[in-house]
């Protein structure tokens, strides 16, 4: 069963603390992105890499981190220095330029 | 910088009622453009794309919409809507010198039964 999954569903971190979501895909796309999503906002690129070992910046990359070691995994970073983390995660992955194909999310909540 | 306007935040309809959601963006040269649906606890999904060719384009659940590039624009359309319509819709942009896609900031589509 081709897809994306995004774990876990919900999170809860103390602030301070660092926190990693986990995307994994296995539709053998090129291209991953991770996105933010708040009410009344629609979706915000944090980073997105076309290209293992690369990835760029997004419109909203402070005070996160990615990595891209293997085509199938892009794991998002939410470090202390992220100023309002609270938010639903989006990780997406597609071919160049195509469509994009969605997880299911993570809520992360900072308490 | 690129963008894209959706100028409905909130639109609640009637069974039955005809449906029309606006899209602009800010590009002049080739696009690639896309309707977004993420119905409630649901992932989000694709309605319909254009990338060439006719510019009116029929997608899924009844949807079309039409890439006007006189006015930048990309309109989703459905002529009668259902219950089941209720989600959010996204419009999208990918300009294709770019390897991002610019997502508008969605509409709430609430339907009456």
């Amino acid at each position: 069963d081709g897809g994306i999954t995004q774990s876990p569903k919900y999170l809860f971190r103390k602030e301070g603390q660092n926190v990693t979501l986990s995307c994994e895909q296995n539709l053998n796309h090129d291209a991953m992105y991770w996105y933010r999503q708040d009410p009344g906002q629609g979706l915000r690129l944090i980073y997105y890499s076309q290209i293992v070992n690369d990835f760029q910046k997004g419109d909203i990359a402070e005070g996160y981190s990615v990595s891209r070691e293997k085509k199938e995994s892009f794991p998002l970073t939410v470090t202390s220095a992220q100023k309002n983390p609270t938010a639903f995660y989006l990780c997406a992955s597609s071919n160049i330029r195509d469509e994009q194909f969605f997880g299911p999310g993570t809520r992360l909540t900072v308490l | 910088a690129q963008s894209v306007s959706q100028h409905n935040h909130h639109v609640i309809l009637s069974e039955a009622a005809s449906l029309e959601l606006g899209c602009n963006y800010s590009y002049g040269g080739t696009v690639n453009l896309f309707w977004y649906v993420q119905y409630p606890g649901q992932h989000l999904q694709l309605l319909l794309k254009y990338f060439s060719g006719d510019p009116l384009v029929k997608g899924i659940k009844g949807f079309e919409a039409e890439f006007i590039k006189s006015k930048f624009s990309f309109n989703l359309r459905k002529p009668s809507v259902q219950w089941s319509d209720t989600a959010e819709y996204f419009c999208a942009v990918n300009v294709n010198r770019d390897d991002k896609i610019i997502f508008g900031k969605g509409t709430r589509l609430h339907i009456l039964p």
